[in-house]
């Protein structure tokens, strides 16, 4: 049984395109999160949200824009792809239940733009 | 500030080998959470372990330990008779606890470990 799923897993497109990806939990989450991992391997967080209200935005340039239709889903749009945003991007989740703060990962979507 | 520092950037063993990732915090919050995550080569992010503020006990899983010293603001890592499916990136994190907390995580660096046969 999948946990924290992301679609797609692979995303090649151009520069000037607008992309989005998918993430959806089955954990029962509340707290859902959208990460970005460089070539560096440094992981930055970009955005969370609990119960549909956004509760982290990062420093992110506003092509950016996550959208949560229901807690089980954390979607994220990307306007006007730059070269910069190839990176590979994980969604994770996380219980609201008191001192359980640990954060379960998607499998990542390697983004690569041209 | 919140911050985790992983000192060591790369470390490589050979198999059996003993080896302890390091892994110092600071943080002003009387209450937080500290987790260790693997990034294997395959690239998926894998929950360790998760250790509250208020629980000083080391914790044994397998070839796993965990050493949480408060004194020291560590939170070291060892693995015992390491296996070349040990290679792996990783991380220590560190999540405030005191009211008005985000859930942030406070993401360390990472340290690459290489197991050689």
């Amino acid at each position: 049984d999948t946990a924290v799923s992301q679609t797609p897993k692979y995303l090649v497109t151009q520069m000037g395109n607008d992309k989005s990806i998918k993430c959806e939990q089955n954990l029962g989450h509340d707290t859902m999160y959208w990460y970005k991992q460089d070539s560096k391997k440094f992981l930055k967080i970009m955005f969370s949200y609990n119960n549909k209200e956004l509760i982290i935005n990062e420093t992110v340039p506003n092509r950016f824009s996550p959208k949560s239709p229901d807690k089980a889903h954390l979607n994220l749009h990307i306007n006007s792809l730059e070269l910069g945003d190839s990176a590979v991007y994980f969604c994770a989740s996380s219980p609201s239940l008191a001192g359980r703060r640990e954060q379960y990962f998607g499998p990542g979507t390697r983004l690569t733009v041209t | 500030a919140q911050k985790v520092t992983q000192a060591q950037t790369e470390i490589s063993v050979v198999e059996k080998e003993d080896v302890t990732l390091d892994c110092v915090y600071e943080t002003r919050d009387t209450t937080y959470y500290l987790f260790w995550y693997k990034q294997p080569p395959s690239g998926e992010l894998v929950f360790l372990i998760r250790r509250n503020s208020f629980d000083e006990q080391n914790e044994i899983s397998g070839r796993y330990s965990w050493n949480f010293q408060k004194s020291t603001s560590s939170f070291n890592f060892t693995i015992t008779a390491s296996q070349v499916v040990d290679s792996a990136v990783y991380f220590c994190a560190l999540s405030g606890g005191n009211a008005g907390n985000n859930r942030k995580l406070i993401w360390g660096l990472g340290t690459s470990l290489a197991v050689n046969p």
